[in-house]
């Protein structure tokens, strides 16, 4: 089956500082990559929907500025955590869909995030 | 408002038994179902999914039942295991797939 992988799996970092992480399709190409925020024991938040070559759509309530997001290639996604502060704490999954069959969402293993 | 209602919150089966969980929708322009499922940790993975046009999908021991006049769906787990415990997460998209609407999800635990 299809297999995202994210990079870190986790990472603590101190406040005022930017964290990226990275998602990558390995074996097919994501036209549309998703990046969701999910709090211990709720669903999952779509965070932006992110095509490849263009900007970012960004959810109503979700800062563009501090969640940066880029789609470079078909295969890479990155979402940049700045001037992260302890309410940023999260688990970050990312989510990419197949170009060829579109309905399916391929999720990535999450990220957890700690800001000290 | 939530786009996607999913019921129980938590649910407990022992071994062998039948999980059942719900899931409704108002929008009526949905029609791709699938329903993940969510170890501690881990991402999301699909599980299987529906669309509107057939009633019932079977999968292994997973099938999805679909109520298109009722506007909901339900996801029936047989012969239950242990390994099964995990959250379960509905959701539901419209024909162009650029955004799921998830359900608040089910945690399930199988009782040996």
């Amino acid at each position: 089956g299809a297999v995202v992988s994210q990079h870190p799996s986790w990472v603590i970092c101190k406040s005022g500082t930017s964290v990226k992480i990275e998602c990558r399709s390995l074996d097919f190409q994501a036209t549309t990559m998703f990046w969701y925020r999910q709090f211990p024991k709720q669903s999952l938040m779509l965070m932006a929907t992110s095509n490849e070559g263009s900007k970012a759509t960004y959810e109503q309530g979700v800062e563009k500025d501090k969640f940066l997001i880029n789609h470079a290639s078909l295969t890479l996604s990155t979402l940049t955590v700045t001037s992260a502060h302890p309410e940023d704490s999260s688990f970050y999954i990312c989510s990419a869909r197949d170009g060829s069959t579109q309905e399916t969402q391929y999720f990535g293993p999450g990220t957890r995030l700690l800001v000290l | 408002q939530q786009q996607v209602k999913q019921s129980p919150q938590s649910l407990i089966v022992q071994k062998g038994g039948i999980s059942i969980i719900n899931c409704a929708y108002e929008n009526t322009a949905f029609d791709y179902f699938p329903w993940y499922q969510q170890f501690p940790g881990k991402g999301p993975a699909l599980l299987i999914a529906i669309r509107p046009d057939v009633s019932e999908k079977k999968e292994g021991r997973f099938t999805i039942s679909f109520n298109k006049s009722a506007k909901q769906f339900s996801l029936h787990i047989m012969d239950s295991q242990p390994g099964d415990s995990a959250t379960y997460f509905c959701a539901a998209s419209t024909y162009n797939f650029n955004k799921f609407y998830f359900g608040s999800g089910t945690k399930l635990n199988v009782k040996p």
